[in-house]
């Protein structure tokens, strides 16, 4: 069946660093793929999503492009800030079959000031 | 666009109470989806249903949980009787149910069952 694999948090970094959360999947045929972000006492929201491959992600200075080759679609952004402190979810879904989406378990972000 | 609504917020009741959350999904979704969210299991899919109607149930752990959906506006997810390992956040989230649709989720309730 479908499945989303994350990168293990926490992920610790200071402000303006670098960021790169891995996301590995498998999956037949062709899903779309999504990072959603969960602010403490918040519901998941969806940061963005690419629905084909090579398509480029972006929403608030994060990227994540889908890497059918790799079956990955890592987020990144060049410089985080403290009020980018949250919970990271990768997941999958698609247009054929059990629509169900797939969730990775969630890699959580601290950022220090 | 109000979004996802959920009620309560919080819920704290005791062991073997009846417990009743409420969930409306944004107008015009036609899915719509329970999970449960603790530390120790991540996010789990309890149920959900299309166009009103129950499909996947198989992730409600017992059957002290059952969900109902009366109309396109109104879901709920009712724990009877509640037990301390009931305690987590339940999400209510809804969609327009393509595969490249994204899921809308409510801001929870937060259960804890003493």
């Amino acid at each position: 069946g479908d499945s989303v694999t994350q990168m293990e948090g926490p992920v610790t970094l200071s402000e303006e660093a670098f960021l790169t959360i891995n996301c590995t999947y498998t999956a037949t045929g062709y899903p779309s793929l999504f990072w959603y972000v969960q602010y403490p006492g918040e519901g998941l929201q969806l940061l963005l999503k690419a629905t084909k491959a090579d398509d480029k992600g972006s929403n608030k200075g994060f990227e994540a492009t889908y890497r059918k080759e790799t079956t990955s679609f890592h987020l990144e952004k060049g410089s985080v800030q403290v009020s980018d402190s949250a919970v990271y979810f990768c997941a999958l879904s698609r247009a054929g079959g059990s629509y169900i989406p797939t969730f990775g378990r969630g890699t959580s972000l601290i950022v220090h000031p | 666009d109000a979004g996802v609504i959920q009620s309560p917020r919080h819920e704290v009741t005791e062991m073997g109470q009846e417990v009743t959350l409420r969930c409306k999904p944004i107008s015009g979704h036609d899915y719509l989806f329970w999970y449960r969210q603790t530390m120790m299991r991540g996010l789990e899919l309890l149920i959900y249903f299309n166009n009103n109607v129950p499909i996947d149930d198989s992730g409600m752990p017992e059957d002290r949980f059952s969900a109902k959906m009366p109309n396109a506006s109104f879901s709920t997810l009712k724990i009877q009787p509640s037990e301390p390992r009931d305690s987590a956040v339940y999400f209510c989230a809804s969609s327009l149910g393509q595969g490249y649709s994204p899921l809308h989720f409510g801001n929870g309730t937060r259960l804890t069952v003493t």
